[in-house]
């Protein structure tokens, strides 16, 4: 089946801007995952969705970031007034761990979004 | 402060040798620790992990090693291949049946040469 998809695949905002992230998981997983990759780093966590219901945002950086999954299914990551430190790759992850037959950790990652703000 | 730590950016290995990729943990609260492999422009993709009850774990040509006492963890492939270049990453979690979020190293790019 299809993998986990984001879009738009590339995006420059001007500092100021709000932009908008989605991301498709894999049909039928239940946890929902995003992590921002700043260049020559390796992802951090931002936040967790278990169905509609986001558990985890601890990692969220500021109040500028917002991210949602009214149906359970597609989620959005929101950042509003973007600053030049926002420029990253935002990646979304999927998981089927809540069931017995995934293994601890194992995540589907989408190809991300390439933010950059100008 | 890195709680994962990837000390080596790159590394270079001949094909058909044995390819090591290193990793040093700080909080030993973590429970399961995992590779992950990245292609540019692509999102990262699990290769393999491995239970803090275990010290070894294979899958074909890659082996992940654990020393729970060091907090270290390794990964070794063998023979190495030219599709085996890539970025690779070390993760940590604490396993449970929902937020496994993963704490990741900063990767090493590791080239294997034909």
């Amino acid at each position: 089946g299809a993998g986990v998809s984001q879009s738009p695949r590339y995006k420059v905002a001007k500092r100021g801007q709000d932009v908008a992230l989605r991301c498709d998981p894999i049909s039928g997983h239940v946890s929902l995952f995003w992590y921002q990759q700043a260049l020559g780093q390796g992802p951090e966590f931002l936040t967790y969705f278990q169905n509609e219901a986001q558990l985890d945002k601890s990692g969220l950086p500021s109040d500028r970031f917002f991210a949602e999954r009214p149906e359970g299914s597609v989620s959005t990551l929101k950042i509003q007034r973007t600053q030049q430190e926002d420029s990253a790759v935002y990646l979304c992850a999927s998981s089927r761990r809540d069931s017995p037959s995934g293994r601890a950790g194992e995540q589907y990652f989408g190809p991300g979004t390439r933010l950059t703000v100008t | 402060d890195q709680q994962v730590k990837q000390n080596s950016p790159s590394l270079s290995v001949q094909e058909g040798r044995i390819s090591i990729l290193n990793c040093d943990y700080t909080n030993s609260m973590f429970d399961y620790f995992l590779w992950y492999k990245k292609y540019p422009a692509e999102g990262p993709t699990f290769l393999i992990s491995i239970s803090s009850i275990k010290d070894k774990n294979e899958d074909g040509r890659f082996t992940v090693f654990l020393n729970k006492s060091a907090k270290h963890l390794s990964l070794h492939i063998v023979p190495s291949q030219p599709g085996d270049s890539a970025v690779y990453f070390c993760a940590v979690t604490l396993s449970n049946f929902g937020n496994e979020k993963l704490t990741f190293g900063t990767g090493t790019r590791l080239t294997i040469i034909p």
